[in-house]
């Protein structure tokens, strides 16, 4: 039930983007993107609702499409301050019951 | 406000003693969560809360046990320490909005070493 993020690992130079994909096996209601820093807790970034609804701040945005039941991270122009963890969160229709994906490690390098 | 808080922030167990981590928190929420974090493993969910007097179990809850008997409390509990359970320790509390489970607000994290 935990979903599945790809990839497990990315090296980025500054200013060059990435994706960050996170697959469900169950029927999704929300995704939700969170970034942890070394050491800190998690921290919320957005949550997207079933519809294919597209979400973004800054330079980060994210897509949900529930037909694959997959949501994706996108992070543009990365900058130092992106490197970090990032864990998508899932939940399902049936049930309260939340889940994080593996995380995937970003690293951005001058 | 404090946020979510976590006491202790860090602890060193003895196979076999027992301990207990307190969580806090003062947003008035109804949801809150006990995640153990593992090199490669992610975030686990150990037993969670939808709202005082309640618990139940998450994906990882053999060995724990839980209390909510405060709304803004939610108290973890291992009785007897093993070395599986050296990791850190995020608790975390959320509201359900029409269904739909807003943000999780995440306390700083405890430390746990079992030797």
């Amino acid at each position: 039930q935990q979903p599945v993020q790809s990839p497990q690992a990315v090296i980025l130079r500054e200013g060059e983007d990435a994706v960050i994909n996170c697959s469900s096996s169950k029927a999704l209601y929300s995704v939700h993107w969170y970034r942890q820093k070394h050491g800190e807790a998690p921290v919320f970034l957005m949550i997207l609702l079933k519809g294919g609804e597209q979400k973004g701040h800054d330079k980060i945005s994210a897509s949900f499409n529930e037909k694959k039941q997959q949501s994706s991270l996108y992070l543009t122009a990365s900058q130092l301050s992106y490197s970090g963890t990032y864990f998508c969160g899932t939940q399902a229709f049936t049930g309260n019951q939340f889940y994080f994906g593996t995380g995937t490690s970003l690293t951005v390098i001058p | 406000n404090a946020g979510v808080t976590q006491t202790p922030k860090f602890r060193v167990l003895k196979t076999g003693q027992s301990m207990t981590l307190l969580c806090a928190q003062d947003m008035n929420h109804e949801y809150m969560y006990w995640y153990r974090q593992d090199p490669g493993m992610g975030l686990r969910l150990i037993h969670y809360s939808v709202g005082e007097g309640t618990t139940a179990k998450g994906e990882v809850p053999d060995g724990y046990n839980v209390s909510r008997l405060k709304k803004q409390n939610f108290l973890l509990g291992l009785e007897s320490a093993a070395p599986s359970q050296t990791s850190v320790y995020f608790c975390a509390s959320s509201y359900l909005y029409s269904g739909l489970q807003e943000t999780q607000y995440f306390g700083p994290g405890t430390r746990l070493l079992v030797l």
